[in-house]
């Protein structure tokens, strides 16, 4: 079956500029987590939503920083305001279960976000 | 806090060399400790993992062996290919906390 897929894969915007990011996961998983990777990298956790509900959101580094994903499928993650050190790639990975067995992440191939 | 540390690259090998990637960790309690792959132009892949102390993890002729004692899941194979170049990094989960963290990354160029 298909992957996680995120659109756009990539995106330049200017300084200040508002910009969503956009992740669909596997179908009937219900964990879906936002990452981000800096150049030279390891990815680091943003949010992770259980269902509906954003069930750790204490990597967000600001309030510019906001996501959802309202019927528990599809998730956005929104930044206002951009900055030019918010340019990095942003990962999205699913898993079936948050817990157990099927917690495996599934990582999509990521949206890389260049602000100018 | 939780954190990963992994061996800086770039790693460079011969094909059919001997590779080991070393990796320890910080963690409260006891973590699952992964290490990921991400191949050139591709997305993350798991390339094995280990729930519990003294498990071993391994795939694709890669092996990880979860050591609390000293706090270490080492990265090895035995033969490398040049299809192996790509960047490797380790992983945990633990505390409570479903969220992975990672390590930096190591690159591996494995040259014919």
């Amino acid at each position: 079956g298909a992957g996680v897929s995120q659109t756009p894969s990539n995106k330049v915007t200017e300084k200040g500029k508002y910009v969503e990011l956009r992740c669909d996961p596997i179908s009937g998983h219900t964990a879906l987590y936002w990452y981000r990777q800096s150049l030279g990298q390891g990815p680091e956790f943003l949010i992770y939503f259980q269902g509906t509900g954003a069930a750790d959101d204490s990597g967000l580094p600001n309030d510019r920083f906001f996501a959802v994903r309202p019927e528990g499928s599809v998730s956005t993650l929104k930044i206002q305001r951009t900055e030019r050190g918010d340019s990095a790639v942003y990962l999205c990975a699913s898993s079936q279960q948050a817990t157990g067995i099927y917690n495996e992440q599934f990582f999509g191939p990521g949206t890389r976000l260049t602000v100018l | 806090g939780n954190s990963v540390t992994q061996m800086e690259g770039p790693v460079t090998l011969s094909e059919e060399a001997f590779l080991t990637i070393n990796c320890t960790y910080t963690a409260t309690g006891y973590p699952s400790l992964f290490w990921y792959v991400q191949y050139p132009g591709e997305g993350l892949q798991l390339l094995l993992k280990a729930t519990k102390a003294d498990d071993k993890g391994s795939n694709k002729g890669f092996e990880a062996t979860y050591r609390k004692e000293t706090t270490s899941f080492h990265l090895e194979k035995g033969s490398v290919q040049v299809s192996d170049s790509a960047v490797y990094f380790c992983a945990l989960r633990g505390g409570g906390y479903n969220k992975l963290i990672f390590g930096a990354g190591t690159r591996l160029a494995v040259h014919p």
